[in-house]
């Protein structure tokens, strides 16, 4: 297992345009996170996912992202209508369940820079 | 108030050196911490987790908690330049999977 895998590293978009990330988590994790971590400050969380279902959303999570996992394998995190605001490191972690549930594995991050 | 706090440093040292980082927080809840260290344009990565208070030894690193003023702290021994990186506390509720950062502490090892 390579751990948790995010495609792309980079992305540049102009305002307005669509993008799409995403996540693999490790395999037999069924929890996946979603957060956010902008220049010199600490990870936010988004969202979360046991298995399928996603069971928690942000209020950071405006109408204009949405995340899937339809499977409860790989994930996609996507920014509709992209602002300026939006340019961050998007992070996926994964974790187990019971006491490991805590111990998140992130991966190295999708950076989004919206011109 | 943030609900942890951390000091953004940087924080410089020479090569060989203790370090201590540190991190408050307001929410009497959180029963696990969690340390993670952050290369330059990396993902976090865990390097040690408490649960309640008391200390834990991993090598060079001891992860120290105070519940009572509710007061987190990273002692790092024999400081490396490959120690170099943010240091990202993360406490949490016992039953939570939402981590909360604090905003890192930069440390610089100079060799």
């Amino acid at each position: 297992d390579t751990g948790v895998s995010q495609d792309p590293r980079h992305k540049i978009t102009k305002r307005g345009q669509n993008v799409t990330f995403r996540c693999d988590p490790i395999s037999e994790h069924n929890r996946l996170y979603w957060y956010r971590q902008t220049l010199g400050q600490g990870p936010e969380f988004l969202t979360y996912f046991q298995n399928e279902a996603q069971l928690e959303k942000s209020r950071l999570l405006s109408d204009r992202f949405s995340a899937e996992r339809p499977k409860g394998s790989f994930s996609t995190l996507e920014i509709q209508r992209t602002e300026q605001g939006d340019s961050a490191m998007y992070l996926c972690a994964s974790s187990g369940d019971g006491t490991g549930a805590n111990v998140l594995t992130f991966g190295a991050g999708s950076r989004l820079t919206v011109l | 108030q943030k609900e942890v706090e951390q000091d953004p440093g940087p924080l410089s040292v020479p090569e060989g050196a203790i370090v201590s980082l540190n991190c408050t927080y307001s929410n009497s809840a959180f029963q696990y911490f969690m340390w993670y260290r952050q290369y330059s344009r990396k993902g976090p990565e865990l390097l040690m987790y408490t649960y309640s208070s008391g200390n834990k030894e991993d090598g060079r690193f001891t992860a120290q908690v105070d519940k009572s003023s509710k007061y987190i702290s990273l002692f790092i021994r024999d400081s490396q330049p490959s120690d170099s990186a943010t240091y990202l506390c993360a406490p949490s509720p016992t039953s939570s999977y939402k981590l909360i950062f604090g905003s890192g502490t930069r440390l610089l090892v100079r060799p």
